[in-house]
């Protein structure tokens, strides 16, 4: 298809284990964005990429989170040392260009995250 | 920096209105609306962005009011498939700085 996946879908962890979330955007999408979903609330940013420059990482809540996107295409979101708190659904959104204006996010699917 | 959703919650009955509100303490440049329906992604709805724009879409529009930071989206005769958690996306001046209300869940019945 032609819209953002992301894999896997569903990941449980134990607590301390590292996790790796997978993001592909769509392809052509400058603009690639992570967001932390906690169970009825609305998601929060985490992380913004323009191709493979990571111009904030604000939202990112601790120094286990990583992201990445080398060639400016897929993204990974990396986790370390897992904590129960981690538990969330982690959503990647992509939009078409970078700061020229207002644009369409289109979220993937997202991963559901369970840390026991 | 998160916009403020009300209500929380809304339960209509098949063919009734409603109406979703967004305000923000900052100025706001856009507004983005999302459904996302339980288990999936968000869907993207519309996008507001001049001050006193509407747009419409089916039967579910938006307007912004740039002055007073607030935005709202109006859900007429609604549908079953209206159901589901609606969320605003607010922006400042970049567009990276995007950031979601706790969304507002509704329940359309029969």
């Amino acid at each position: 298809g032609a819209g953002v996946s992301q894999s896997p879908r569903y990941k449980v962890a134990k607590r301390g284990q590292d996790v790796a979330l997978r993001c592909d955007p769509i392809s052509g999408h400058v603009s690639l964005f992570w967001y932390q979903q906690a169970l009825g609330q609305g998601p929060e940013f985490l992380t913004y990429f323009q191709n493979e420059a990571q111009l904030d990482k604000s939202g990112l809540p601790s120094d286990r989170f990583f992201a990445e996107r080398p060639e400016g295409s897929v993204s990974t979101l990396k986790i370390q040392r897992t904590q129960q708190e981690d538990s969330a659904v982690y959503l990647c959104a992509s939009s078409l260009g970078g700061g020229q204006g207002y644009e369409t996010q289109y979220f993937g699917p997202g991963t559901r995250l369970l840390v026991l | 920096q998160q916009p403020v959703q009300s209500p929380q919650a809304v339960i209509l009955r098949e063919g009734e209105d409603a109406v979703i509100n967004c305000s923000s303490s900052k100025a706001l440049y856009s507004v983005h609306w999302y459904r996302q329906k339980h288990g999936e992604a968000p869907v993207f709805l519309m996008i507001l962005l001049k001050g006193g724009e509407q747009k419409g879409h089916e039967k579910i529009s938006a307007s912004f009011n740039e002055k007073k930071q607030q935005s709202s989206l109006y859900l007429t005769a609604s549908q079953l498939s209206y159901s589901g958690t609606y969320f605003c996306g607010t922006e400042g001046k970049n567009n990276n700085d995007m950031r979601f209300g706790a969304g507002t869940r509704l329940t359309v019945k029969p």
